[in-house]
């Protein structure tokens, strides 16, 4: 069963403009990972974070954790239009198995 | 370093006819999956090899579906017979192995249309 759950579903903006998407799972876990998957590709893993961390950041990325809200969010700042694409939260129990959610599928507008 | 390979890339078949993927991991990398994502939805797990041997099969509807990783290198997943429902892009990942929390490495998929 898929645990993570994103919101929204689909999202459209400007190029240059930010954009936050939101992860909410239902049980404790070790680590909670972004992946995003463009049209008729595999994933591609963008940032991991661990249950003991609460923000992270990778060049335009910035995640935050708060394991109290079991609830993640991931922001792309100063969008571009090779950031159209969807984009999943995957939880990790501490089985090294992942749970996938179904996605927020991002659209950059030139 | 070369990516997870998969073929073949596209594959349509008839309902109750078999079929079979393929995949070849990174070098070096003990642990295999292979997921299948629906259209509109996240991957799904089947099934995770480490090595040569099965860790998670739960979700792996084992009457039609099997899979094997002879030699803990590269692997086949095998649909017999197919149904309709199994249309979809069957993706397969490999990460260096347990113990620490790994990011997954994916291949490109096989989308695999079912008539």
């Amino acid at each position: 069963s898929q645990q993570g759950e994103e919101d929204p579903q689909a999202l459209s903006i400007q190029e240059g403009e930010n954009a936050t998407m939101n992860c909410s799972y239902k049980t404790s876990i070790n680590n909670l990972q972004w992946y995003r998957q463009n049209s008729g590709r595999g994933l591609v893993h963008l940032i991991l974070i661990r249950s003991n961390e609460r923000e992270k950041h990778s060049g335009r990325l910035r995640v935050t954790l708060d394991t109290s809200k079991k609830s993640s969010s991931l922001l792309i700042t100063a969008s571009r239009a090779a950031d159209t694409a969807s984009y999943f939260c995957a939880t990790d129990r501490n089985d090294y198995k992942l749970s996938f959610g179904a996605g927020t599928t991002v659209t950059v507008r030139a | 370093e070369a990516g997870v390979a998969q073929s073949p890339r596209y594959k349509i078949i008839e309902k109750r006819q078999s079929v079979a993927f393929w995949c070849n991991p990174i070098s070096g990398h003990a642990t295999l999956y292979w997921y299948q994502q629906i259209l509109g939805q996240g991957p799904k797990l089947l099934i995770q090899f480490q090595n040569n041997g099965v860790v998670d099969d739960s979700q792996l509807p084992k009457d039609r579906f099997s899979a094997e990783r002879l030699k803990g290198v590269d692997s086949t997943l095998k649909i017999q017979p197919a149904k309709l429902e199994d249309s979809a892009v069957y993706l397969c990942a490999s990460s260096p192995g347990t113990g620490v929390p790994y990011e997954q490495y994916f291949g490109p998929g096989t989308r695999l249309t079912v008539t």
